[in-house]
């Protein structure tokens, strides 16, 4: 069965520091990950994905990520965090087999502090 | 351009009432699906679409229909409200082709059920 887990339900980092939040998979066959970002009484917005090719995947707004196949992992980072960073962001793999069902983490929790 | 566009934004309802919970995206997307987000517990996917005419049960389709009778409209139906679906609903879309490509997301309906 295909599954993500965001182990941390909030991360807390000051404005200018490097952020990670953390996400591992589980997944029959190749990985198709993705991050999302979801800002108050919003829809989830696209920030990144990994299908394939180098491990290290950039995305919008100075996000990027970091698969890593032994680890099953996908963490998502950024280099100097902002005020304006802080939303709930979602990590989310497609179903092997099913292109259409996607699972998502349980969400993470970013605040940054000036 | 639209995107997706889910009403109402906002909706309370008394148990055992019945509701549509609409969702229409102009982006010509072939696959449609509508998630429920729970605190702790991320988006789950409740049905979702291939194409008009086609649709399909995900993780917790209990006591929701949909139907699809245009590549635009995937309606969700409440037949008979229950406190367990409180919840913010959304609606997702996603053009036909590579099994990579991310899912737009609607700004959600909270539906509380009272």
């Amino acid at each position: 069965a295909q599954s993500v887990a965001q182990p941390e339900d909030q991360v807390n980092v000051a404005e200018g520091n490097p952020l990670t939040v953390k996400c591992t998979y589980s997944v029959s066959g190749n990985p198709y990950l993705f991050w999302y970002v979801q800002y108050p009484n919003r829809g989830l917005q696209f920030l990144l994905k990994y299908i394939t090719g180098d491990n290290l995947v950039k995305g919008s707004y100075g996000f990027e990520a970091e698969f890593n196949k032994s680890q099953t992992s996908f963490h998502l980072k950024k280099p100097s965090a902002l005020v304006s960073d802080s939303a709930l962001y979602f990590c989310a793999v497609r179903d092997a087999y099913n292109f259409n069902k996607f699972y998502f983490g349980s969400g993470t929790k970013l605040n940054v502090k000036p | 351009n639209a995107g997706v566009t889910q009403t109402p934004k906002f909706q309370v309802l008394k148990t055992g009432q019945s509701m549509t919970l609409q969702c229409a995206q102009d982006m010509n997307h072939e696959y449609m699906s509508w998630y429920r987000q729970d605190p702790g517990m991320g988006l789950r996917l409740i049905h979702y679409s291939v194409g008009a005419g086609i649709t399909d049960q995900g993780e917790v389709p209990n006591g929701y229909n949909v139907s699809r009778s245009t590549t635009e409209d995937f309606p969700l139906r409440l037949l008979s409200a229950a406190p367990s679906q409180t919840s913010v609903y959304f609606c997702a879309s996603r053009p036909e082709g590579t099994p990579g490509t991310e899912a737009f997301f609607g700004q959600g309906t909270r539906l509380t059920v009272v």
